[in-house]
């Protein structure tokens, strides 16, 4: 975290909405990825975009969406097609130079009502 | 706080020991490999990382250890504090894969006072 900032915190969301979950960098990092963490697992890839307008799905990408038109910017929405989207949500960004390492958000805690 | 982790393997230390955490990895393409820290509720934070050219590389107060024969990854963490008690969870990159990372599932520290 640091130069990287998720809003909310937490979010709640009745079961049908769609709900998106914002991530800002000022790292001037060019690839940001997004993350779901459920309890006793590791880290799944949801999507991740290396370039602006350009992004790729990850692991889990069914019933997310993304957008990447600023390079500061890489917002997730939930759609009411995820099934189970109570989870802890991670943004993460990483630069070319940087090799490899990924530098993580504070996270967003999401809760289905 | 944000329940990570709740069927993880657990190490637990008295404050003043060192603690060791492992870690597998099963790609022998892999040639970087990072720390995290992850408190609860937060996001994770960057640690120490290592290449695969080398077998150890030494931060304050942590070590990280790499065996590529056996495919080992070890942290050591000297004279543990309390603020150490945390999930930590190593991460490998693959060459040639950019700047993607492969996460494992996290070993819960516990610090006793």
């Amino acid at each position: 975290d640091g130069g990287i900032t998720q809003s909310p915190k937490y979010l709640f969301r009745k079961e049908g909405q769609n709900v998106t979950l914002s991530c800002e960098q000022n790292l001037n990092h060019d690839a940001m990825y997004w993350y779901r963490q459920d309890p006793g697992q590791g880290l799944r890839l949801i999507y991740y975009s290396q370039i602006v307008n350009d992004f790729q799905k990850g692991d889990i990408a069914e019933g997310y969406s993304v957008s990447r038109e600023k390079k500061e910017s890489f917002p997730l929405t939930v759609t009411s097609a995820q099934k189970n989207p109570t989870a802890f949500y991670l943004c993460a960004t990483s630069s070319y130079r940087g090799g490899g390492t990924q530098y993580f958000g504070p996270g967003t805690r999401l809760t289905v009502l | 706080g944000e329940s990570v982790g709740l069927h993880l393997p657990t190490l637990s230390v008295q404050e003043g020991d060192n603690s060791i955490i492992n870690c597998a990895y099963s790609n022998s393409a892999s040639d970087y490999f990072i720390w995290y820290k992850q408190e609860s509720g937060k996001g994770p934070q960057f640690i120490i990382d290592i290449r695969s050219n080398m077998d150890k590389r030494q931060g304050q107060r942590v070590t990280v250890l790499l065996n590529k024969t056996v495919k080992h990854l070890s942290l050591q963490i000297a004279a543990t504090q309390p603020g150490d008690s945390a999930v930590y969870f190593c991460a490998e990159n693959e060459n040639n894969a950019g700047n993607m990372l492969t996460f494992g599932g996290g070993t819960r520290l516990m610090v006793k006072p």
